[in-house]
């Protein structure tokens, strides 16, 4: 069975900084990996998706992932955060057989200084 | 766009009560999913559908049933509710065909007193 680990339970940076989101999964195979993000008191949204391909994934709202195989790792980056960008994000990932199911990490709450 | 609703955006019941959580997508996916998030837990599976009528058990389904009846609309049901329910419950659906990618609702915060 496939297991996500995010290290960080909460990061704070400044407004204008970069960020990174680490996200380690364990899967035998090379699964589907996925970003969401979860402003309060809102669903989950879909940040990005890597399924295969290019390992340098693009999202919505400036967002990238890479995918490091060697890693087993999805980290998600930002070059420059917003103070929108506060907000809980969550990296999933799913394996490429059987049913459609996600498993999720516990999650990296955010906050973003002036 | 997909469209995800949930029935409440807040619930407030009484231990014992029975109580249904409604959940309604508008994209015909085939698959569908009930959640509960707490703090520190992420999300966990209670139950999912990949059909109508059709329903396997999650990580955490004690507790907890679900139905089915139509392709759009996946309840999930407290038989009895107790206080360690009370949580943030989120809906997703998804179109099966291995893209795995799960659409959300904006979620049902329950309290059970």
């Amino acid at each position: 069975a496939q297991s996500v680990t995010q290290p960080d339970i909460h990061i704070t940076v400044s407004e204008g900084a970069s960020l990174e989101l680490r996200c380690n999964y364990s899967y035998g195979a090379t699964p589907y990996l996925f970003w969401y993000v979860q402003s309060p008191g809102q669903g989950l949204q879909l940040l990005l998706k890597y399924f295969s391909g290019d390992t340098l994934v693009q999202g919505i709202k400036g967002f990238e992932a890479e995918f490091k195989r060697s890693q087993s790792s999805f980290n998600l980056r930002k070059p420059s955060v917003h103070w929108s960008d506060a907000a809980e994000y969550f990296c999933a990932v799913g394996a490429r057989s059987g049913n459609e199911k996600l498993t999720f990490g516990t999650g990296t709450r955010l906050t973003i200084i002036p | 766009d997909v469209k995800v609703t949930q029935s409440s955006r807040y619930l407030v019941k009484r231990t014992g009560e029975k109580v249904f959580l409604e959940c309604v997508q508008d994209m015909d996916h085939e698959n569908m999913f009930w959640y509960r998030q707490d703090p520190g837990l992420g999300l966990r599976l209670i139950y999912f559908s990949y059909d109508v009528k059709m329903k396997e058990k999650g990580d955490i389904p004690e507790g907890y049933s679900v139905s089915r009846e139509k392709k759009e609309r996946f309840s999930l049901i407290l038989e009895s509710a107790s206080t360690n329910q009370t949580s943030m419950y989120l809906c997703a659906s998804s179109l099966s065909g291995g893209s795995h990618t799960q659409y959300f609702g904006p979620g049902t915060r329950l309290t059970v007193l």
